[in-house]
Formats: structure tokens, C-alpha cells, sequence
């Protein structure tokens, strides 16, 4: 059974520095791994999208990178801002299937 | 705008009442998903649809159903039998191929037993 594990549960940053999530799945067999951003009381946005075939997408700050044979995806956030803050969460979409499996996510804050 | 819609944001359902929640896509997406968030839990799948008229419980389907007639459309009813229903609820849609797939979200409904 495909499981998904983030950490940290909890990140707490100055403003301007760089910062990497972690973001781990235990069956390598994926289509493809999501990254979303979640703010309090409101629904994800997603952030990145990455193919089981990709090693890393970009967007702005935001830069994803994903290791399948490790089963392992790092989101990295360049020259954070107290804008960031908000919870973050990865999904992998298991090969076969059309379920999302979730992590519990990473409670990001930066300190202006 | 394309997006999926929920509603209402805030439902408080009495004990032993059953209660719908909406959620609407315009997105021309075939799937869509129905997940329940608890805190430190994360988010768990209730049902999910490929298709019209089709659908597959997810890993708590239980005192939760669901219809698909329409492919815009996949209301969820919580019923009395889920005993612990208060949570944030979001739906999600997305295409329906082999690779690119990627997700979207509704902003979520959040149901309360008062």
C-alpha cells in the first residue's frame, strides 16, 4: 500500500532564506507526484506537477524535484517571504489507479 | 473562469440528519474526487468517479454516498450513520489519462454536528 510521509511536520524560517521540503512515498510506481500549497480554512493550489519521467519542474521560487527509484521529492523555496507561510502538501497519483494518496503536509511560517 | 465550486462553505447538520454537499467543476474534467481533512491527518479519500455514472469508494467511504449523473456534478451526502462527520471536506477533479493529470481543488466545505 502506497504510503506518503512529509517532513518536517513543522518549519519556522527568517524571512529571505532558502528552504527544502521533504516528501518521501514508499512504492516507486507512481504516474506522477503534485505539490499544493494550503492556507488556512481554504482549499490547495497546486504548485507543481512533476511526471514520473521528469526530474524536476520549475515555477518562479518554486522548485520540485523528484528521485522515483528512492521515492523521494524535494520542494525547494528560494529567498522565502512571510507570503509563504501556509501549509504544504505532496500527492502522488499511484501507477494504475486515479487516487491521489496524500502526506500530512508541512506547516510552513517565515518571520518577517 | 474554469474551476470547481463547493458549496456551501460552513454546514451544520443536526444528529441523525443527512446532509448533501455540492461541488460543481467547468473544468470538462472526467474525474473527480471527495476528501475528508482532519487536522494532522491530512487528506483521506472518501469516493471517487472516472466516469459518468461510475464510482469507487475510496479508504473511508463508510456513512458517506455519492452520484455522478451529470460529469460537471459529484454531490456527496454524509448520512447518520458516519458517526463523527464534523471535518473539512474538499472535492477535486482532474483528466483522465495515463500521465499528465494534474489535480484541482474546490475551496472546501466545512460541516460541523451541532
Amino acid at each position: 500500500k502506497q504510503e506518503v510521509t512529509q517532513i518536517p511536520a513543522a518549519l519556522s524560517v527568517p524571512e529571505g532564506e532558502n528552504l527544502v521540503l521533504n516528501c518521501s512515498f514508499t512504492d516507486s510506481a507512481i504516474y506522477n507526484l503534485q505539490w499544493f500549497r494550503q492556507d488556512p480554512g481554504k482549499g490547495l493550489t497546486s504548485l507543481l506537477l512533476i511526471q514520473s519521467s521528469q526530474r524536476e519542474q520549475t515555477s518562479g521560487r518554486l522548485n520540485a524535484s523528484l528521485d522515483k527509484s528512492s521515492g523521494r521529492s524535494t520542494l525547494y523555496i528560494a529567498a522565502s517571504q512571510p507570503g509563504d507561510s501556509a501549509t504544504y502538501l505532496c500527492a502522488v497519483r499511484a501507477s494504475g489507479t486515479y487516487k491521489y494518496i496524500f502526506g500530512t503536509g508541512t506547516r510552513l511560517k517565515v518571520l518577517a | 473562469d474554469g474551476g470547481i465550486t463547493q458549496s456551501p462553505k460552513y454546514l451544520f447538520r443536526k444528529e441523525g440528519q443527512n446532509v448533501t454537499l455540492s461541488c460543481e467543476q467547468n473544468l470538462n474534467h472526467d474525474a473527480m474526487y471527495w476528501y475528508r481533512q482532519d487536522p494532522g491527518q491530512g487528506l483521506r479519500l472518501i469516493y471517487y468517479s472516472q466516469i459518468v455514472n461510475d464510482f469507487q469508494k475510496g479508504d473511508i467511504a463508510e456513512g458517506y454516498s455519492v452520484s455522478r449523473e451529470k460529469k460537471e456534478s459529484f454531490p456527496l451526502t454524509v448520512t447518520s450513520a458516519q458517526k463523527n462527520p464534523t471535518a473539512f471536506y474538499l472535492c477535486a477533479s482532474s483528466t483522465v489519462s495515463r500521465g499528465w493529470t494534474e489535480a484541482f481543488f474546490g475551496q472546501g466545505t466545512r460541516l460541523t454536528v451541532v
